[in-house]
């Protein structure tokens, strides 16, 4: 099945800083999702993004099929931000696989 | 409601005992998958449904796991004899069809088996 990897695992930054999660990916892929895990345990949906960019505010992704990675974007980071970022990724009809996660902690 | 909804948010049981998880998904999605989440670790797949059938329950550690979606709509994640490395958040997520569209998660069921 397809690999997914996420980088850095662990991210620690201040208030106003912006940061870059990198999710490489092994095989071609029809789902490539991006999640905020909160502190609370709840796994919000952030960008699907197969392929091409999108923006939410704050925050962006982009992922370049081709190459076989996907970025996300962080601008203006703010505590509320903190928690641990999952990559998920699936190839045909498979099943969706998890990276292990980006843990980031947002200091005042 | 309009999200993906699991009950209990929390269960705790012995060791031993028989637990039934639920999930209600989004109305209308046609897909539903069932995901393990230990502490520290991201979600492991576990099995998933296309309307009532069973597509892929590769992901179920052994027989003590099962899982049905009778009507097509709620399913149940049903664990017998359960054990303590049995503890762990279980996640259930919709989509609206199986290949090109995004997973929707609930909020999960904590499992503490003491």
């Amino acid at each position: 099945g397809i690999q997914v990897e996420q980088s850095p695992p662990d991210l620690i930054l201040q208030e106003g800083a912006n940061s870059t999660l990198r999710c490489n990916f092994s095989d071609s892929v029809n789902n490539l999702q991006w999640f905020h895990q909160n502190p609370w345990g709840q796994l919000i949906n952030l960008f699907y993004i197969p392929s091409g960019t999108k923006q939410n505010g704050r925050l962006s992704a982009t992922t370049v099929a081709t190459e076989r990675y996907s970025l996300l974007y962080i601008s203006s980071s703010q505590t509320t931000d903190s928690g641990v970022y999952f990559c998920a990724a699936k190839a045909g009809a498979d099943k969706l696989i998890f990276g292990t996660g980006t843990r980031l902690q947002v200091f005042p | 409601g309009a999200g993906v909804s699991q009950s209990p948010r929390y269960k705790v049981t012995k060791r031993g005992q028989d637990v039934a998880l639920r999930c209600d998904p989004i109305s209308g999605h046609v897909s539903l998958y069932w995901y393990r989440q230990a502490l520290g670790q991201g979600p492991e797949f576990l099995t998933y449904f296309n309307y009532e059938a069973q597509q892929d329950k590769s992901g179920l550690p052994n027989d003590r796991f099962s899982a049905e979606r009778p009507e097509g709509s709620i399913s149940t994640l049903t664990i017998q004899r359960t054990e303590q490395r049995d503890s762990a958040m279980y996640r259930c997520a919709s989509s609206p069809t199986g290949a090109n569209s995004p997973l929707h998660f609930g909020n999960g069921t904590r499992l503490t088996v003491t």
